[in-house]
């Protein structure tokens, strides 16, 4: 069955430290992921999908097939990137969403 | 134009009454999604239309009744809905090239409702 999973509900760090935020898919074939963020009392937007493998806002994110993961990952965190984080895999005409991260920049 | 809009902001609603929630855009994208969202979860995924037909309906109760009027138009008709029902209702919206559905979905700003 299709899965996404994002082990951590809550991440805290610090200010100008680096940030990781998991994400592990189940899928049989090749995967489309993304990574959308919803900051406070803003619409959910794309932030980055793997094809693209494109940095946005300091943020990458690699697909790992053998370890099937797609984590997110800033070097210096900033006190905007505060936000609700959703990994989400593409199947079957519709996006299957991992439960989300609250990361908290601490200053 | 590159947003979805979507109609009203807020809503609150009796469990009797009816009402409609409105989503627009003008991106050119035949793909078009109702989901519901509840606090600190992701989007429920409620309708796909793909062409204006419906696609994906996931065993949404029948107070809900979803229409695609023409391709910039979505609306989520509401009747005799339950407390429970409050939430965010969020519209999305993403292109169809060579009949295949793009994953890159763009999301309005949602309508909270409540339901009284």
């Amino acid at each position: 069955a299709q899965r996404v999973t994002q082990p951590e509900k809550l991440l805290s760090v610090f200010k100008g430290a680096p940030v990781e935020l998991k994400c592990n898919y189940s899928y049989s074939g090749s995967p489309e992921l993304f990574w959308y963020v919803q900051y406070s009392r803003q619409r959910l937007q794309l932030l980055l999908r793997h094809i693209s493998r494109e940095s946005i806002k300091g943020f990458t994110a690699d697909l790992n097939k053998g370890e099937t993961s797609f984590h997110l990952k800033k070097p210096f965190a900033q006190e905007e990137d505060s936000a609700m984080y959703y990994c989400a895999l593409g199947s079957n005409y519709q996006l299957i969403w991992g439960a989300g991260t609250k990361l908290i920049i601490k200053p | 134009d590159t947003e979805v809009t979507q109609t009203p902001k807020h809503l609150v609603m009796g469990m009797t009454n009816k009402k409609s929630l409105k989503c627009e855009q003008h991106m050119g994208h035949r793909a078009m999604y109702w989901y519901k969202q509840k606090a600190k979860k992701p989007p429920e995924l409620m309708f796909v239309y793909s062409y204006e037909k419906l696609s994906i309906n996931e065993s949404v109760p029948s107070r809900f009744s979803p229409e695609c009027p023409n391709s910039s138009l979505l609306n989520l008709h509401l009747h005799a809905l339950q407390p429970e029902d409050s939430a965010l209702y969020l519209c999305a919206s993403s292109m169809i090239l060579r009949d295949s559905i793009h994953y890159e979905q763009y999301f309005g700003p949602g309508t909270r409702l409540t339901v009284t």
